[in-house]
């Protein structure tokens, strides 16, 4: 079971592009990188996922290096609804191992005016 | 539906009491998923269907935790004689089946259970 470890908390504000790095210095061959997003009193929701190298989507960027041992989140040009719990989750392509997704704390990011 | 959806949305109940969770998967979704969320904390997985069928019931804390899913479609989760350590939010995801997919589990907005 690859863990993952990021950053309990991180500050920024509006307009600023921000980037949250994931650490999973044991990810097996076959996991995939999923990042999850949570809002206070939702569910947590799916935002990007990938494998190698870079994926972005209409909400944000992926950076996984060469030996993906960790990753990274970009966010760019934040606003104050980005204020949210990001999840880094390795596993199958939709981020579970074993049938199971595996949140830890998540970072808290705010996002200041 | 177009969404996960969880009843109730709140759900406050005296320590003791018995109470039933509900979860409606995303029509055509096989597996299912609960999960609990303490106030601050990460999620904490609980129990996953695919169909009827529970091959993982491992995070279930104790035996005053049930679960049961009617085919592919609503599952229940009870919890007996409430306990205060019980208040968190009670989080339903489902998953469509095959093996692949590009955008993950879809979560409900779940159920806010505090045990006064």
């Amino acid at each position: 079971l690859a863990k993952t470890t990021q950053p309990i908390s991180m500050d920024s504000y509006e307009g600023q592009e921000v980037n949250i790095t994931c650490s999973h210095n044991n990810i097996a061959t076959n996991d995939y990188i999923t990042w999850y997003q949570q809002f206070p009193s939702q569910g947590p929701r799916f935002i990007i996922q990938g494998y190698k190298t870079k994926v972005t989507n209409e909400v944000a960027s992926l950076f996984i290096p060469a030996d993906r041992k960790s990753s990274t989140l970009s966010l760019p040009r934040v606003s104050l609804s980005d204020t949210a719990v990001y999840y880094c989750l390795v596993g199958d392509d939709r981020g579970s191992t074993l049938g199971r997704l595996y949140f830890g704390r998540g970072t808290q990011l705010t996002v200041w005016p | 539906g177009a969404g996960v959806s969880q009843s109730p949305s709140n759900k406050v109940t005296e320590k003791g009491k018995d109470v039933e969770l509900r979860c409606d998967p995303i029509s055509g979704h096989t597996a299912l998923y609960w999960y609990r969320q303490r106030l601050g904390q990460g999620l904490e997985f609980l129990i996953y269907f695919q169909g009827n069928s529970a091959p993982d019931k491992s995070g279930l804390p104790s035996d005053r935790f049930s679960a049961e899913r009617t085919g592919e479609s609503v599952s229940t989760l009870t919890i007996q004689r409430t306990q205060q350590e019980d208040s968190a939010v009670y989080l339903c995801a489902s998953s469509p089946p095959g093996a692949h997919t590009n955008y993950g589990y879809t979560f409900g907005s779940g159920t806010r259970l505090t045990v006064v």
